[in-house]
């Protein structure tokens, strides 16, 4: 399966946007780029995906690479709630085996 | 109208003993799944179930036995319990296994093996 890289963790002011990168240079053609985000003591929580255009929703913007070797998960303007691990996952055909990296801890300060 | 409940929320237990987790989606999906997140944060893969058959099983120890009574239901159940056990069991679920269905997660079980 294709791996994904993350930052450790980032920090944001609040109402600030924030950019969450991820890289995925072994990306298959029929892969999606999934966004999931866990808060602290509950399940994960589906943000975002997208295959080739960049993608909106009321959670979040994906923005994807031409080449699609990289994405950035953009949080418009950060909330403290918006604090959580946040996951860039590939997830193919293949039964929704998601394989979970260590995720970028996103900090927001007030 | 929670989409995806799991229970308990909190379990348990000593070592040896046998426990179940029960989990259920309202999502007319027909996909579930187990991960497990152990102590060091890191969500894998155990199971995955579509339309009551199984479809992954992620070299899981024989101990763990899923069952599916239907498409909405998914449990797991756990003979002779051991300390390593321990962790935070998530039950997902989603339309299918294709690469552009999200999975939609419960809150987890939280499986103490003392």
């Amino acid at each position: 399966d294709a791996k994904t890289t993350q930052p450790n963790s980032m920090e944001s002011n609040e109402e600030e946007p924030v950019h969450l990168p991820c890289n995925h240079s072994t990306i298959s053609g029929t892969d999606y780029i999934h966004w999931y985000r866990q808060l602290p003591s509950q399940g994960p929580e589906y943000v975002i995906h997208g295959l080739t255009s960049n993608v909106n929703n009321r959670m979040a913007s994906l923005a994807i690479a031409e080449d699609r070797k990289s994405s950035t998960l953009i949080l418009h303007r950060a909330t403290l709630r918006d604090a959580a691990v946040y996951y860039c996952i590939l997830k193919g055909d293949s039964w929704g085996k998601l394989q979970f990296g260590a995720g970028t801890q996103v900090v927001v300060t007030p | 109208d929670t989409a995806v409940s799991q229970t308990p929320k909190y379990l348990v237990t000593q070592m040896g003993n046998d426990k179940s987790i029960k989990c259920e989606q309202n999502l007319g999906h027909d996909t579930m799944y187990w991960y497990k997140q152990d102590s060091k944060k890191f969500l894998k893969i155990m199971f995955s179930y579509n339309n009551k058959e199984l479809i992954i099983n992620e070299t899981v120890p024989n101990r763990f036995s899923p069952k599916s009574p239907d498409k909405a239901h998914l449990n797991l159940h756990i003979n002779s319990l051991e300390l390593g056990d321990s962790a935070v069991y998530f039950c997902a679920s989603s339309q299918a296994g294709y690469g552009n269905s999200p999975l939609h997660f419960g809150n987890g079980t939280r499986l103490t093996v003392t």
